[in-house]
């Protein structure tokens, strides 16, 4: 079965400082990835998605995130952090037979601090 | 252009009564989902649409959830005879194409008294 695991319920971070949101998957053969970020009474939105090719995918507001094979990862980084980064982030993973079924993560809050 | 539009925003009902959930799509997207996002369950496929038809029906929670789409645009979203565990967030999503980027709706919030 797919899954998706967010080890961390808050990751909090000082404005300027880089930040990461750790995100490991499990799925048969390879995965389709991507992070979304939702805002208090908002739906989700895309950040990035990683399909085939580099490893580093680059996303939306200065967001990347590293797909790692080998240690079955996916996590989403940004250099320098800001306040209107503070959100909930959730990591999604999707097997190339049914893909177009993402399995979430159970969310990570992040907090940045002025 | 405009993103997926849901109604209600909020839809409060009583244990027992139907509810129906409106989504409409990104302009031109054929593909539609719904999730369900709730303080327990976390976020949850419900179902898809490639056009009008509805392959997967496997992630609906019980026969008193249904959902049709009509004219390969509007999805409706249904359920019968409302339980409290059934109050949570429904967000619907669409994508040009099927598995294609999903862009999500701002969600129904579901309360059932």
């Amino acid at each position: 079965a797919q899954s998706v695991a967010q080890p961390e319920d808050q990751v909090n971070v000082a404005e300027g400082n880089p930040l990461t949101v750790k995100c490991t998957y499990s799925v048969s053969g390879n995965p389709y990835l991507f992070w979304y970020v939702q805002y208090p009474n908002r739906g989700l939105q895309f950040l990035l998605k990683y399909i085939t090719g580099d490893n580093l995918v680059k996303g939306s507001y200065g967001f990347e995130a590293e797909f790692n094979k080998s240690q079955t990862s996916f996590h989403l980084k940004k250099p320098s952090a800001l306040v209107s980064d503070s959100a909930l982030y959730f990591c999604a993973v999707s097997g190339r037979v049914d893909s177009y079924k993402l399995i979430f993560g159970s969310g990570t809050r992040l907090l940045v601090r002025p | 252009g405009a993103g997926v539009s849901q109604s209600p925003s909020n839809k409060v009902t009583e244990k027992g009564k139907d509810v129906e959930l409106r989504c409409d799509p990104i302009s031109g997207h054929t593909a539609l989902y719904w999730y369900r996002q709730s303080l327990g369950q976390g976020l949850e496929f419900l179902i898809y649409f490639q056009g009008n038809s509805a392959p997967d029906k496997s992630g609906l929670p019980s026969d008193r959830f249904s959902a049709e789409r009509t004219g390969g645009s509007v999805s409706t979203l249904t359920i019968q005879r409302t339980q409290q565990e059934d109050s949570a967030v429904y967000l619907c999503a669409s994508s040009l194409v099927l598995a294609d980027t999903q862009y999500f709706g701002p969600g129904t919030r579901l309360t059932v008294l």
